[in-house]
């Protein structure tokens, strides 16, 4: 198993609805949760974090995370067809140097 | 600042082939970071340094493939000899905070997309 599941997608929803991005982690050693936006032919790029329990909001990005039951959530409202991408949630325990990622979940937003 | 850069963009070799990625990291950041990503994996980790120092080669799958990174500016991935299931995108990152990666993010290259006939 491995410590971050993800569900592949594809996902394809309208311009302008809400978007749930999920995770379930299995190591309670994580401490920071991030999500990666990853455009097609290109690398991952930081999009948001959060530590710990509870939610955090930028713009129309709001980051969730439940420890007790191990789940991440990204929500993004008024979806864009510019939203379109991979997105992968990612952990870290806060004493190693290193990332943890889910496979990602591929967002297509159409017109 | 141009980010971190990796060559080739695109590799295809025959199997059984020497294939060597590279990697420059962004002027002042101190680590390093080899990923490999596939659809049905993810992005998995083989392999990061510290001041060109390797610090975790545990993701490393076989000894077929090596790293190193000779100076703060360069890194190279080696595969020898190469297999068609090592086909994938390999990614290179760098971040100057290992212990706050949340802060400054890891920014990765571009990848190299290997594909081994």
């Amino acid at each position: 198993q491995k410590e971050v599941e993800q569900d592949p997608g594809p996902l394809s929803v309208p311009e302008g609805a809400i978007v749930s991005l999920n995770c379930t982690y299995s190591n309670s050693a994580f401490q920071y949760f991030m999500w990666y936006r990853q455009y097609s032919r290109k690398g991952p790029e930081l999009l948001m974090y959060t530590y710990s329990s509870g939610n955090k909001e930028d713009g129309r990005f709001t980051a969730q995370v439940d420890k007790s039951s191990k789940y991440i959530s990204l929500f993004i409202r008024d979806s864009q067809p510019s939203d379109s991408a991979t997105y992968l949630c990612a952990t870290y325990t806060g004493t190693a140097s290193k990332l943890t990622f889910g496979t990602g979940t591929r967002l297509q937003v159409t017109l | 600042d141009a980010g971190v850069i990796q060559s080739p963009r695109h590799e295809v070799t025959e199997m059984g082939q020497e294939v060597t990625l590279r990697c420059k990291p962004i002027s002042g950041h101190d680590y390093l970071f080899w990923y490999r990503q596939t659809m049905m994996r993810g992005l998995e980790l083989l392999i990061y340094f510290n001041n060109n120092v390797p610090i975790d080669d545990s993701g490393m799958p076989e000894d077929r493939f090596s790293a190193k990174m000779p100076n703060a500016s360069f890194s190279t991935l080696k595969i020898q000899p190469s297999e068609p299931r090592d086909s994938a995108v390999y990614f290179c990152a760098s971040t100057p905070r290992p212990g706050a990666p949340f802060l400054s993010g890891y920014t990765f290259g571009s990848g190299t997309r290997l594909t081994v006939v």
